[in-house]
């Protein structure tokens, strides 16, 4: 079955710095992978995804590029401002295979 | 407004206990999931269900075995309840195999057992 690894487990910045998420996937075969952000003590809600027939797509300050090659897609996170700060998971496959989880946290 | 629900938000029961955890959703989505989430260990998926009566096992099935009489209604089931599974579960639903798969999540039900 499909394994993700997410790295970091832990990111801080100060903001108006960058985040990058990185997350590596097993199955050649997954060709869809969301990015969802969880604010503390609420439900994990989509931020962003990409399907496998695209390298990279953007909606206003965050991104995902995606690298079927090497089997790895990011999260990018640009001009943080402290309401970015919450954990975010990757997941790969429509049967959706989450990573462990990044904790970002943005300092004013 | 989508919606999913689950039917409790916090539960407390006895090692040993059959334990019924419901999720219903209102968008007649064709997948729904039940994870556990437990700090450091993200989103870890026990079953889930592509249909009415389907049902696929996830990373972290023993324990767990799940219900989907109907579309709307996925039920996640504790044969015998133990402290080891005290997390919080979160269930999730979407389409499937179509343009827009966003999954969305029920509010998630914490259940402790002592």
């Amino acid at each position: 079955g499909e394994n993700v690894e997410q790295h970091p487990s832990t990111l801080s910045v100060q903001e108006g710095d960058s985040a990058v998420i990185k997350c590596t996937y097993s199955d050649s075969a997954s060709n869809y992978f969301p990015w969802y952000k969880q604010e503390l003590g609420k439900r994990p809600q989509l931020i962003i995804d990409i399907r496998s027939n695209v390298g990279e797509k953007k909606d206003q300050r965050i991104a995902v590029t995606l690298n079927k090659t090497a089997k790895h897609f990011s999260l990018h996170i640009t001009e943080t401002q402290p309401e970015d700060s919450a954990v975010y998971f990757c997941a790969a496959s429509e049967n959706l295979i989450f990573g462990k989880g990044t904790k970002l946290s943005v300092k004013p | 407004d989508v919606k999913v629900t689950q039917s409790s938000r916090y539960l407390v029961k006895r090692t040993g206990e059959k334990v019924f955890l419901e999720c219903v959703q209102d968008m007649d989505h064709e997948n729904m999931f039940w994870y556990r989430q437990d700090p450091g260990l993200g989103l870890r998926l026990i079953y889930f269900s592509y249909d009415v009566k389907m049902k696929e096992k996830g990373d972290i099935p023993e324990g767990y075995s799940v219900s989907r009489e109907k579309k709307e209604r996925f039920s996640l089931i504790l044969e015998s309840a133990s402290t080891n599974q005290t997390s919080m579960y979160l269930c999730a639903s979407n389409l499937r195999g179509r343009a827009n798969t966003e999954a969305f999540f029920g509010q998630g039900t914490r259940l402790t057992v002592v």
